[in-house]
């Protein structure tokens, strides 16, 4: 079965702009957990939705921001660029969510200039 | 404050050799996780480990629950180049609503 899908894997982009990242999880998974991983702070829980509502959040500023789509699908957002949110975001998904087994995506990098 | 602390931070070692690496915690799980990151990609699930002293092989990689269920430790023999990656520990316990890693360890195994 296809795994989880992140877009896009590598992105450039400016102090003061936006990005948006998407995320596909396996099918039949309703739970999609993002994460932030650098190399200083480790893994680091960003927010969790589970059909189509955010159900946790990590300690993240209110520049960053998710949704989920009736198919599963979620994106996330981070608005107004720090250089510091230069990081690999992974998405992860699950069945029940919460502390299910997670499926990684291969994640998108991000590097903010 | 990281609830949950590996040791080592970095591990380097040749090809052959043992090695083992703990996940520590002063809170009590109900299951913990172990995950392997190759350079380039997510997370892989190694193993669940779900009661207080079990043991779990995994060819090479074996894995223990602490009895008190703080603590855990992958083992693996005879390294091989293949092991290289970043191994990360996640619990699973009453309150937290979701998992909760531990800060990594990074192993490289030379040739």
């Amino acid at each position: 079965k296809a795994g989880v899908t992140q877009t896009p894997r590598y992105l450039i982009k400016t102090r003061g702009q936006q990005v948006t990242l998407s995320c596909s999880p396996i099918s039949g998974h309703r739970s999609v957990s993002w994460y932030q991983q650098t190399p200083g702070q480790g893994l680091q829980f960003l927010f969790e939705y589970f059909s189509e509502t955010q159900r946790n959040k990590g300690n993240f500023p209110g520049r960053f921001s998710g949704r989920q789509f009736s198919n599963s699908r979620s994106e996330m957002n981070v608005s107004t660029l720090e250089l510091g949110d230069s990081a690999l975001y992974l998405c992860a998904s699950s069945r029940t969510g919460g502390e299910d087994v997670l499926t990684f995506g291969a994640g998108s990098r991000l590097t903010v200039l | 404050t990281q609830l949950l602390e590996q040791s080592p931070q970095f591990l380097s070692i040749q090809e052959g050799e043992n090695l083992t690496v703990y996940c520590n915690s002063s809170s009590v799980f109900s299951s913990l996780q172990w995950y392997r990151q190759e350079p380039g990609e997510g997370p892989v699930l190694l193993v669940t480990v779900v009661t207080g002293g079990e043991v779990k092989k995994l060819k090479r990689l074996t894995f223990q629950f602490g009895d008190a269920r703080k603590d855990s430790s992958l083992h693996i023999t005879a390294a091989q180049p293949g092991d290289t990656g970043l191994y990360l520990c996640a619990g699973a316990g009453v309150g937290f609503q979701k998992l909760v890693f531990g800060t990594g360890t990074r192993l490289l195994v030379s040739p």
